[in-house]
């Protein structure tokens, strides 16, 4: 069975703090790929990065940073300087082997990210 | 831009009521889903389709129905609402397996009285 879990259900940080949002993963498949979307208050869920299980480089852009590492099975989730804006639910999600033709993802509960000014 | 289009934002209805929720994209996607939200459970998935009246059941299909008629549209129906199906419902769509990013609607917060 796949499945991700977010252990911080809340944060809340004072603007310019750095944050790190926790992403731990259980999964069999050798071949997967590891998703976080943001979901701000108006409730669309936007998707910020992908990345394959044989790319364990990891990845900056501007604020955001990502730490993939399969011998842990995390892939966190670093905001440097955060600002008001990054205030929103944030989820982190799994995908497996396709199965079926399908594409399914399994998604975390999602750490509420509050940014006080 | 890809663009996912759901009916309604909001959407009260009584116990009893059948309730259609309609999906829309424009990126002529393969793959379409419905979720739902509720706090502190996540997104949980209600139904897949991969093509054209092709269906599969998700995580939590009791209750709902889908429909796959045209490629662009996907409808989640609830034959009989209940009151534990008041939820945020969000639709997503994604290409092929190499283009496996999933586009988001802004969601459908369905009350049910």
């Amino acid at each position: 069975a796949q499945k991700v879990t977010q252990a911080q259900t809340e944060i809340s940080v004072v603007e310019k703090e750095d944050v790190t949002l926790d992403c731990v993963y259980e999964t069999r498949d050798t071949t997967y790929y590891l998703f976080w979307y943001k979901q701000p208050p108006s409730g669309e869920l936007v998707f910020l990065i992908r990345r394959n299980s044989f790319d364990e480089q990891n990845e900056i852009s501007g604020r955001y940073s990502w730490n993939f590492q399969k011998s842990t099975s995390s892939f966190n989730f670093t905001i440097t300087a955060s600002q008001v804006v990054d205030s929103a639910v944030y989820f982190c999600a799994l995908q497996g082997s396709v199965q079926g033709g399908s594409e399914k993802l399994v998604f975390g509960k999602g750490t509420k990210l509050t940014v006080n000014p | 831009d890809v663009k996912v289009t759901q009916s309604s934002r909001y959407l009260v209805k009584r116990t009893g009521e059948k309730v259609f929720l309609e999906c829309v994209q424009d990126m002529d996607h393969e793959n379409m889903f419905w979720y739902r939200q509720d706090p502190g459970l996540g997104l949980r998935l209600i139904y897949f389709s991969y093509d054209v009246k092709m269906k599969e059941k998700g995580d939590i299909p009791e209750g709902y129905s889908v429909s796959r008629e045209k490629k662009e549209r996907f409808s989640l129906i609830l034959e009989s609402a209940s009151t534990n199906q008041t939820s945020m419902y969000l639709c997503a769509s994604s290409g092929d397996w190499g283009s496996n990013e999933q586009f988001f609607g802004p969601g459908t917060r369905l009350t049910v009285l």
